[in-house]
């Protein structure tokens, strides 16, 4: 089944600068890649997402990149918010059969320091 | 507010005792999912629903666990003879499947069990 590692597990930053966090898969048939922010005490939101059939997504300070190849993904957040603190949660998908192929990776604790 | 939304939010019991929770979905939404997050992971699958078919469940998922979404809308889930293990965080999602998209899955607020 597919496997999703995520790094670093927390991450620090000056706000302003920017943060990266990287997630692998192991399943080559992955073609879905969502990015969560969940905030403390409160539920999973979904913040971007792409598909297998794009390179590169953006939105506002926000992007994604997919390296389909080397089966990897990251999230990329610019200009960087106190409100930006939250956990993030990458997940991959092989698509509509979703069940146990929907997988998250463990979470990466982003803190923007003011 | 994505429209997930579950019941209760928090739950307090004695191991041994059963416990009930409810999801219902954003309305057309076809798809409903139950995880598991504990402190400092992610969301882990349990089971999931095709309207009213339960189509698949999660190694994870002992026989204590029961799922239900008996008229394809809301869902429960019941967990029988409740172990200190099960403390954790109970997650809903819904999504449509629709043909030609993605599916999303949009997430309620949870609710959190603890088992004394």
């Amino acid at each position: 089944g597919e496997n999703v590692e995520q790094h670093p597990s927390t991450l620090s930053v000056q706000e302003g600068d920017s943060a990266v966090i990287k997630c692998t898969y192991s399943d080559s048939a992955s073609n879905y890649f969502p990015w969560y922010k969940q905030e403390l005490g409160k539920r999973p939101q979904l913040i971007i997402d792409i598909r297998s059939n794009v390179g590169e997504k953006k939105d506002q300070r926000i992007a994604v990149t997919l390296n389909k190849t080397a089966k990897h993904f990251s999230l990329h957040i610019t200009e960087t918010q106190p409100e930006d603190s939250a956990v993030y949660f990458c997940a991959a998908s092989n698509g509509p059969s979703g069940g146990q192929n929907f997988v998250f990776g463990p979470g990466t604790r982003l803190s923007v320091l003011p | 507010d994505t429209g997930v939304s579950q019941d209760p939010r928090h739950k307090i019991t004695k191991r041994g005792q059963n416990v009930t929770f409810r999801c219902d979905p954003i309305s057309e939404h076809n798809r409903l999912y139950w995880y598991r997050q504990t402190l400092g992971q992610g969301p882990e699958f349990l089971t999931y629903f095709q309207n009213e078919a339960q189509l698949e469940k999660s190694r994870l998922l002992s026989d204590r666990f029961s799922a239900e979404r008996p008229k394809g809308s809301f869902s429960t889930l019941e967990i029988q003879r409740t172990e200190q293990g099960d403390s954790a965080m109970y997650l809903c999602a819904s999504s449509l499947l629709a043909l030609g998209s993605q599916e999303t899955q949009y997430f309620g607020p949870g609710t959190r069990l603890l088992v004394l």
